[in-house]
């Protein structure tokens, strides 16, 4: 079956803090994707990547980068966390036909103090 | 590109069908239809994806109009565990580096004893 694990289910981090959210699958998938998820706004795209180094910007980049350096893992970072960026991330991946489904982890849920 | 509205919540009786409609007025062509299910604290699940007229799978169905404008997730005799927020999706992946993907704001569903 189709597996998209993230490292944490749950984070705290403090203001200013550097932190990485990680993601794997196991599909040989092309297209990963980062959403922040929000009470009231659903889901909104931080980053994808359709390639191994290649990302474009999402509808929300600022505050966050992205890398992937291998095709299974595509990592999330908050330069400098703050407490606006407290949410619930998902990573999502998807094969490259245009119709395929998305396949999503269980999420991370971040808290910054 | 396509705007997805579908209702924000409803409550419907364990055993009764569930009708969840989305509306997608400048849907393109291109572009399929696919529903997805989130529980609490987790990442949201592919229920079924459609392009035109009806698709059936062993969970639900789902109905899109000739002119593709709307889609409506059909549930068949719903149980407590369809208690979950149900997401319509619009869009389709254009090429390697350009997903266009769209998400309504999700509706959440309660089912009743």
């Amino acid at each position: 079956d189709v597996k998209v694990t993230q490292s944490s289910r749950y984070l705290v981090k403090r203001t200013g803090e550097k932190v990485f959210l990680e993601c794997v699958q196991d599909m040989d998938h092309e297209n990963m994707f980062w959403y922040r998820q929000d009470p009231g706004l659903g889901l909104r795209l931080i980053y994808f990547s359709y390639d191994v180094k290649m990302k474009e910007k999402g509808d929300i980049p600022e505050g966050y980068s992205v890398s992937r350096e291998k095709k299974e893992r595509f990592s999330l970072i908050l330069e400098s966390a703050s407490t606006n960026q407290t949410s619930m991330y998902l990573c999502a991946s998807i094969a490259g036909t245009g119709n395929s489904p998305l396949h999503f982890g269980n999420g991370t849920r971040l808290t910054v103090t | 590109l396509a705007k997805t509205t579908q209702p924000i919540s409803m409550d419907s009786y364990e055993g009764q069908e569930v009708n969840i409609t989305c509306s997608h007025n400048n849907i393109a062509t291109n572009d399929y239809i696919t529903w997805y299910q989130q529980f609490p604290s987790q990442g949201p699940r592919f229920i079924i994806q459609g392009y035109k007229t009806k698709v059936t799978n062993e969970v639900a169905s789902l109905f899109i109009p000739a002119d593709r404008k709307s889609s409506t997730l059909s549930l068949p005799r719903v149980s407590l565990s369809d208690t979950a927020v149900y997401y319509c999706l619009v869009g389709a992946g254009q090429g390697d580096s350009n997903y266009q993907l769209i998400w309504g704001a999700g509706s959440k569903l309660i089912i009743k004893p």
